[in-house]
């Protein structure tokens, strides 16, 4: 069965370089979910998306931004790269929209370093 | 503050012995979802409970959840040096947002 798609799987860039990760769901799954987790930390929820439209907002810096497109796959931007945004980042995706009773169903993560 | 804590933060078992996780949380939920991650790769899904749901079971996998004392178990019957990994609760809150708020993680380490 297809799974989530996040690429690239590993990413080294330099302090404030900007960095963009990307998100492929699940086919026929309609919301993206992003979580950051940092070295030896639990995953943080940094936002996420339904059709297209943002639809919850976590711990997201200002220097982060995100979005869905038409063929629902998202992408992540991060501009102004700081050493504390080292981690592993993680994209989610679910058939259910709003109200949550699905499962998550999370791809095997971008491992962001900044140098 | 975390939504989820975990304990223990470590566990260190023998194969074959049972493992029991503990996740407590604060704030009502819609459903208790626990995750395995190996070492520094992906969170694997095993098992959502519901907050209307008292125990479930999966293969070698019982969950229990207590809606009362805002609680939940993870219990791993007969472990194998495979189950060796950390161990994440993650909680759905009732109030209709998505995200999933993680407790802090067991570590497992099951020795052959």
């Amino acid at each position: 069965a297809a799974g989530v798609i996040q690429s690239p799987r590993h990413l080294i860039k330099e302090k404030r370089e900007t960095a963009t990760l990307k998100c492929y769901p699940i086919p026929r799954h309609d919301t993206v979910y992003w979580y950051q987790q940092g070295p030896g930390q639990d995953p943080q929820f940094l936002i996420s998306f339904y059709e297209k439209m943002q639809s919850d907002k976590g711990s997201i810096p200002d220097r982060f931004s995100a979005q869905q497109f038409s063929d629902y796959h998202s992408e992540l931007n991060m501009s102004s790269l700081e050493l504390g945004d080292s981690a592993l980042y993680f994209c989610a995706s679910s058939p259910g929209g709003t109200g949550g009773e699905n499962e998550q169903y999370f791809g095997p993560g971008t491992r962001l370093t900044v140098t | 503050s975390q939504q989820g804590e975990e304990d223990p933060q470590a566990l260190s078992i023998q194969e074959g012995e049972n493992a029991t996780m503990n996740c407590s949380y604060k704030t009502s939920i819609n459903n208790l979802q626990w995750y395995r991650q190996n070492s520094g790769r992906g969170l694997v899904h095993l098992i959502l409970i519901r907050s209307n749901e008292r125990e479930k079971h999966s293969g070698r996998l019982r969950v229990t959840l207590d809606t009362s004392k805002k609680s939940s178990s993870l219990l791993i019957t007969a472990s194998r040096a495979a189950d060796t990994a950390s161990y994440f609760c993650a909680t759905l809150l009732a109030s209709g947002f998505q995200k999933l708020v993680f407790g802090t993680g067991t570590r497992l380490l099951v020795s052959p």
